[in-house]
């Protein structure tokens, strides 16, 4: 089946830098990727939906220019943390869109100190 | 955005014991169902769906769900659990053409000896 591979499992980085996580997808070419934030003991948040070749489209509430995502090419979605603070401490995970499967990457967590 | 409710936070269960985890849905238009597993740290995996066809559906590790459109619901069950089932259980329904998924709270199941 369909694997996304995503990178870093975890990070931890100072109050005011940026971090990038990659949403590889490994064997099949993904046109549409989603990206969702999971607060602890919490479900998952649909945050935005990466288009490739086109600008991402985000939900309500979910400031783009924090957020940033970027979907260059069909095998790569990236989203950057700019600016982060301690509360964008969260678990961050990709997905597909293809085929009614959804896979998902493994998350990434994300710890701002 | 569709609302699925999981009815239950926490199931405790023993070992051996069956285990059904309720889901509804709130939708009037077809929907495209699925339970996901999410183990500490991880990102989620799919466990069964239901695209169409026969409303009772099978899906990995013994696990099985039946999908009924006259109460909206898609409840999961298991005759028989391990240990290793502990973890957290998602359902998600998707609606329409643009693929997103929409998450329910979330099931945490702990299996005891």
């Amino acid at each position: 089946g369909a694997v996304v591979s995503q990178h870093p499992s975890w990070v931890i980085c100072k109050s005011g830098t940026s971090v990038k996580i990659e949403c590889r997808s490994l064997d099949f070419q993904a046109t549409t990727m989603f990206w969702y934030r999971q607060f602890p003991k919490q479900s998952l948040m649909l945050m935005a939906t990466s288009n490739e070749g086109s600008k991402a489209t985000y939900e309500q509430g979910v400031e783009k220019d924090k957020f940033l995502i970027n979907h260059a090419s069909l095998t790569l979605s990236t989203l950057t943390v700019t600016s982060a603070h301690p509360e964008d401490s969260s678990f961050y995970i990709c997905s597909d869109a293809g085929d009614y499967g959804y896979t998902f990457g493994s998350g990434t967590r994300l710890t701002v100190v | 955005a569709q609302s699925v409710t999981q009815l239950d936070s926490q199931v405790p269960v023993f070992e051996e014991a069956p285990v059904e985890l309720r889901c509804n849905y709130s939708s009037s238009v077809s929907v495209y169902l699925f339970w996901y597993v999410q183990y500490p740290n991880q990102g989620l995996q799919l466990l069964l769906k239901y695209l169409s066809g026969s409303t009772l559906v099978k899906g990995i590790n013994g696990f099985e769900a039946e999908f009924n459109k006259s109460q909206t619901s898609f409840h999961l069950r298991k005759p028989s659990v391990h240990i290793s089932d502990t973890a957290e259980y998602f359902c998600a329904v998707s609606v329409g053409d643009d693929y997103k998924l929409s998450f329910g709270a979330g099931t945490t199941v702990t299996v005891r000896a």
